[in-house]
């Protein structure tokens, strides 16, 4: 069975300095990565996701994450983060062949001023 | 264009009671997946359709829990005789066969008291 593994559960960082949220997965198939966000009080939005192609992708918000198959992970990073960057952040992971998402348990990113 | 709705946001309910969310995808997509998330169990799949038919059910915790659509387009999870460890937030996504790209809705957050 497919895992999601989130390495992190609270990650506090300061305002402008660089972030890192970690993200293994397990899966023994060709596989789509996903990483979603839900700030205070909303939905889960997609952030970014990695389907095939290049192995780093980015986000509108400066966001990006890279693929790396010998290691299983697909870290999101950003260089420097805001407050608004507040949020918990889900790395999902879909099987080629198959449908449904496997979540993480959730990063929470807290940017302190 | 409009994104994926649910109603109620908010359902309270007491223990025994049957509840129904609804779930309205984007306007096109031919997949809808429900998903629970909850402090303990972080988000689950619960059930996948492919138009009306639900080839996944495999997810639903318990004979207590159902769900049908109906012309491709609206769902309704229903939860028989609630239970307080039912209470969570209920998501559901769509998604179109072009793209690998799950939409989420907002959400109905359950309370069984």
């Amino acid at each position: 069975a497919q895992s999601v593994t989130q390495l992190d559960s609270q990650v506090p960082v300061f305002e402008e300095a660089p972030v890192e949220l970690r993200c293994n997965y397990s899966s023994s198939v060709s596989v789509y990565l996903f990483w979603y966000v839900q700030y205070p009080n909303q939905g889960l939005q997609l952030l970014l996701k990695y389907l095939s192609g290049s192995t780093l992708v980015e986000s509108i918000n400066g966001f990006e994450a890279e693929f790396n198959k010998s290691q299983t992970s697909f870290h999101l990073r950003k260089p420097s983060v805001h407050i608004s960057d507040t949020a918990e952040y889900f790395c999902a992971a879909r099987a080629g062949s198959n449908y449904k998402l496997t979540f993480g348990k959730g990063t929470l990113l807290t940017v302190n001023p | 264009g409009a994104g994926v709705s649910q109603s109620p946001s908010n359902k309270v309910t007491e223990k025994g009671k049957d509840v129904e969310l609804r779930c309205d995808p984007i306007s096109g997509h031919t997949a809808l997946y429900w998903y629970r998330q909850s402090l303990g169990q972080g988000l689950e799949f619960l059930i996948y359709f492919q138009g009306n038919s639900a080839p996944d059910k495999s997810g639903l915790p318990s004979d207590r829990f159902s769900a049908e659509r109906t012309g491709g387009s609206v769902s309704t999870l229903t939860i028989q005789r609630t239970q307080q460890e039912d209470s969570a937030v209920y998501l559901c996504a769509s998604s179109s066969y072009l793209t690998d790209t799950q939409y989420f809705g907002p959400g109905t957050r359950l309370t069984v008291l």
